[in-house]
């Protein structure tokens, strides 16, 4: 059984341009999360989604925006990068939207923004 | 609202002494706590969970109890090994959280753990 993966690793960016990561969620799973962790911190939650909907979302701005596909994989798209935006971004999938669903985490994609 | 406050570290151990991580939380209504464990190089992984108050989770030594009069979930392990040096983070869930989702998480700041031998 495959984990959730994500690509790229890592991206470095410039202040002002727009990055998307991408997120394949692990077999079976339906519902992906996307958290950033910026450096010395625990993870932020940004949003949920649940077949194809956004399901919930954390405090961020709408700048930061996403999508999942039939396959449920999940793209995060950030607009109009900013310095504070650099961090790590995790995604994490699970079988249901439920709180007995346990959230499996994929690596993260490490983006610096300069 | 929801938060998890966390033990600051790093703390630093020998082998074989006995750890606590202190975590306490604020919900508004009825959390799931966890603590995931975060491996150099490594994503988030699921060290133990308990969902109602007076459950304990327990996994490869390490044991959590939920203790709803404290709101407290305090981590401890009798014995550390040097392979379980990493960053230790509290969590909660909150399914009464319509907007953000029910099982979405919640994290305290870490707590990095370096067991020397």
């Amino acid at each position: 059984e495959t984990g959730v993966t994500q690509s790229p690793t890592h991206l470095i960016k410039t202040r002002g341009q727009q990055v998307t990561l991408r997120c394949s969620s692990q077999s079976g799973h339906n519902t992906v999360s996307w958290y950033q962790q910026a450096l010395g911190q625990g993870p932020q939650f940004i949003f949920q989604y649940y077949r194809e909907e956004e399901n919930g979302r954390g405090n961020f701005p709408p700048r930061f925006s996403g999508l999942q596909f039939p396959n449920y994989s999940s793209e995060l798209n950030v607009n109009a990068l900013e310095l504070d935006d650099s961090a790590l971004y995790l995604c994490a999938s699970s079988p249901g939207q439920g709180s007995h669903n346990e959230q499996f985490f994929g690596p993260g994609t490490r983006l610096t923004v300069l | 609202g929801n938060s998890v406050t966390q033990m600051e570290g790093p703390v630093t151990l020998s082998e074989e002494a006995f750890l606590t991580i202190n975590c306490t939380y604020t919900a508004t209504g009825y959390p799931s706590l966890f603590w995931y464990v975060q491996y150099p190089g490594e994503g988030l992984q699921l060290l133990l969970k308990a969902t109602k108050a007076d459950d304990k989770g327990s996994n490869k030594g390490f044991e959590a109890t939920y203790r709803k009069e404290t709101t407290s979930f305090h981590l401890e392990k009798g014995s550390v090994q040097v392979s379980d040096s990493a960053v230790y983070f509290c969590a909660l869930s909150d399914r009464s959280a319509v907007k953000t989702g029910a099982n979405n998480l919640f994290f305290g700041t870490g707590t990095r753990l370096t067991v020397i031998p």
